[in-house]
C-alpha cells in the first residue's frame, strides 16, 4: 500500500505566479488535511477536506489560497500570485476517519518563491 | 484543541531509555493524547496515542497520569534514528468532523552516540 504521495517535492516560483501542489492520499482514505510549515516553525493546519467537500478551512488564508479534493484524482492546494512569505514546506496528510485515527503524512512540497 | 506544554529540547545517549514529558492540564474527558514525530526534512510520523490507559506499540510506550493532566512518551532504547522533534497533541472527540492536528513547538530530541 503506497503511502501519501505529494508532488512536486520541490517547486520554485517567481512572485506573482501560481503554485499548484498535489496530494494523493493513501488507498481507502477519504480524509485529507493540508498543513504548512514555515522555516524554523511548527506545522500549522490549513484545511481539511473529504471527497468533493471542504470540511474546515479555518487555517487557510482568506485570499489567494484554495483547495479541492475532487471525486477523481488528487487533492490540489492552489496558491495564486505567490509572495515570498508563501515560501514554506506544505504537507498533506490523509486518514481513514477522524479523532482516533492516525494521520499519515506525505513527504511534503517545498515551495520557494523568488 | 486543548494546549500542551513540552520541554523545548532533550538529550539522550544511544541505547538508553528516553522519557519525553507532556503537560496538558486543561484536557477534557474525551480528548485523545497523540504523539507524532518529525525527522529532519520529512513529514510528521505517527508514534502512538491513548485515552486513559497506558499503551505500548513497536515504536514506544505511552504512560498517562491517572488524572490525565500529563503523559510521558517512552522510547525504550534510543537510536540515532530517533533524533527528531516529538509533538504531543490533544485531539478533541466531537464525534463529528473536526479532525485536524494542532502542533505545538514540540521537543527536539538529540541522541548522542
Amino acid at each position: 500500500n503506497a503511502g501519501v504521495m505529494q508532488n512536486p517535492r520541490h517547486l520554485v516560483r517567481r512572485r506573482g505566479q501560481e503554485a499548484r501542489l498535489r496530494c494523493s492520499p493513501m488507498k481507502g482514505h477519504s480524509h485529507v488535511y493540508w498543513y504548512r510549515q514555515l522555516p524554523e516553525e511548527g506545522l500549522k493546519f490549513m484545511v481539511y477536506l473529504q471527497k468533493e467537500n471542504i470540511i474546515d478551512e479555518s487555517g487557510m488564508p482568506k485570499e489567494r489560497f484554495s483547495a479541492e479534493f475532487p471525486k477523481e484524482g488528487p487533492s490540489i492546494l492552489r496558491i495564486q500570485q505567490v509572495v515570498r512569505g508563501d515560501s514554506a514546506a506544505y504537507f498533506c496528510a490523509s486518514s481513514a476517519g477522524v479523532v482516533e485515527n492516525e494521520q499519515f503524512f506525505g513527504p511534503g512540497t517545498r515551495l520557494t518563491v523568488l | 484543541d486543548a494546549k500542551t506544554t513540552q520541554p523545548n529540547s532533550m538529550e539522550s545517549n544511544e541505547e538508553e531509555p528516553v522519557h519525553l514529558p507532556c503537560n496538558h492540564s486543561t484536557i477534557s474527558g474525551t480528548d485523545y493524547i497523540h504523539w507524532y514525530r518529525q525527522l529532519p526534512s520529512q513529514g510528521p510520523e505517527y508514534v502512538i496515542h491513548g485515552l486513559t490507559s497506558n499503551v505500548n506499540n513497536r515504536m514506544a510506550s505511552l504512560a498517562i497520569a491517572e488524572d490525565r493532566k500529563s503523559s510521558t512518551l517512552i522510547l525504550h532504547r534510543a537510536t540515532l534514528r530517533d533524533a527528531a522533534v516529538y509533538y504531543c497533541i490533544l485531539r478533541v472527540n466531537y464525534g463529528g468532523s473536526q479532525g485536524n492536528l494542532i502542533f505545538g513547538k514540540g521537543t527536539k530530541l538529540s541522541v548522542k552516540p
